[in-house]
């Protein structure tokens, strides 16, 4: 089946540690994009990518780096500068030619940092 | 810049009422559209789109959405409500031009009672 996957489903850390959320996906889409989701207040883009190797901030990218050395995969690490990381994050992918650009979700992570 | 404004942030209907999330953009040129839903703890899933064409689009578990370029909206309706839409529901754009990026509305939550 093709999709995305998030790992972990749920994540805990202390104040103070780096954490990496991962995100893969098997549709062999060009660009991939990472979201922060909070309560009221919609959708967030932290960082976007639509090359290997190449990726651009989004609205909220302070405290929060990728990479993308896979056209498949996407991490983001969750630094320790992030002043308020505790969130659900969703992984998204799209294709960038063709007429919609839709976007497909992965299922999240719920990180909880105390 | 683009915004996107979704009037209401809850919304309760009866069973077997009409639903009628209202959804309006900011932008002279028509951008791409779309409706996500989102149960609890889960990403988001797509409902519907529109990209050219048809201005009445027709999605799944029976929603629609009709584009009205006059007016800037694309609201979604379903005639009859289903205890299982209550989810949250979020619109989202995509300006002309600027392929991929989605703008998120603030999400509307939609109970459904008995």
């Amino acid at each position: 089946d093709g999709g995305i996957t998030q790992s972990p489903k749920y994540l805990f850390r202390k104040e103070g540690q780096n954490v990496t959320l991962s995100c893969e996906q098997n549709l062999n889409h060009d660009a991939m994009y990472w979201y922060r989701q909070d309560p009221g207040q919609g959708l967030r883009l932290i960082y976007y990518s639509q090359i290997v190797n190449d990726f651009q901030k989004g609205d909220i990218a302070e405290g929060y780096s990728v990479s993308r050395e896979k056209k498949e995969s996407f991490p983001l690490t969750v630094t320790s500068a992030q002043k308020n990381p505790t969130a659900f994050y969703l992984c998204a992918s799209s294709p960038i030619s063709g007429a919609s650009y839709e976007q497909y979700f992965g299922p999240g992570t719920r990180l909880t940092v105390t | 810049a683009q915004s996107v404004t979704q009037l209401g942030s809850h919304v309760s209907v009866s069973e077997g009422a009409l639903v009628l999330l209202r959804c309006n953009y900011s932008s002279s040129v028509p951008p791409y559209l779309f409706w996500y839903v989102q149960y609890p703890n889960q990403g988001l899933q797509l409902l519907l789109k529109y990209t050219t064409g048809a201005t009445l689009v027709k999605g799944i578990n029976g929603f629609e959405a009709e584009f009205k370029k006059s007016e800037t909206s694309f609201h979604l309706t379903k005639p009859s409500a289903h205890m299982s839409d209550a989810a949250e529901y979020f619109c989202a754009v995509i300006p002309y031009n600027q392929g991929g990026k989605l703008i998120f509305g603030q999400g509307t939550e939609l109970s459904v009672k008995p």
